[in-house]
């Protein structure tokens, strides 16, 4: 199947810096893609839908100026989760869609310090 | 909106016995998408099986078969000779078919466990 790559796959930052995650379609180009947060033992919570080349679409409650989301290419989309605090701490996973199905990167591990 | 429902949080099962996962739905379309999505201790998502909704046959992959129902918006994943590879949380999940609606709708997740 498809991959989709996504780095880091752990970050420690420190509380009030910006972290950026990266997600990356390898072998096919992904028109959407989407960020997941998944908290411990709980199900992926669909953050934002990210279009190539047009503003992502967020879910409600999505701090859109918190989590800002960059889609520039058919095979790129960036993370930046802005000012973190010890909350934002979670994982994040991200997924592309080609014609068929998603496909899911490997995940972040966050942590604020 | 629809929803998923997975009303089993844990389950176990012996290894080479059989296990099913239940998943209800809730949606007023016709047709649509649905799945079921391995996430190990790894912690990657893994598709285990696709059905399409406006496919009766039950779709089959080695040793996982669902259940679906349509009508009773049920779709149950059964898990044969259980391995204790399977261990992990397992999601349902659903996706419209309309142009717009791309996301994927979860349930809640249920997590496998194997006794050797």
């Amino acid at each position: 199947g498809a991959v989709v790559s996504q780095h880091p796959s752990r970050v420690i930052c420190k509380s009030g810096t910006s972290v950026k995650i990266e997600c990356r379609s390898l072998d096919f180009q992904a028109t959407t893609m989407f960020w997941y947060r998944q908290f411990p033992k709980q199900s992926l919570m669909l953050m934002a839908t990210s279009n190539e080349g047009s503003k992502a679409t967020y879910e409600q409650g999505v701090e859109k100026d918190k989590f800002l989301i960059n889609h520039a290419s058919l095979t790129l989309s960036t993370l930046t989760v802005t000012s973190a605090h010890p909350e934002d701490s979670s994982f994040y996973i991200c997924s592309a869609r080609d014609i068929r199905e998603a496909f899911f990167g490997q995940g972040t591990r966050l942590t604020v310090v | 909106a629809q929803t998923v429902t997975q009303s089993q949080p844990e389950m176990s099962v012996q290894e080479a016995e059989t296990v099913t996962l239940s998943c209800t739905y809730d949606t007023s379309e016709s047709d649509y998408y649905l799945f079921w999505y391995k996430q190990p201790p790894s912690r990657q998502m893994i598709l285990v099986i696709r059905q399409e909704a406006y496919k009766q046959q039950n779709a089959t992959e080695n040793r996982f078969s669902v259940n679906f129902q349509k009508a009773a918006k049920s779709f149950s994943l059964k898990i044969s000779d259980s391995q204790l590879g399977d261990a992990a949380m397992y999601f349902c999940a659903y996706r419209s078919l309309f142009q717009g609606a791309q996301k994927l709708v979860f349930g809640q997740g249920t997590r496998l466990t194997i006794n050797p």
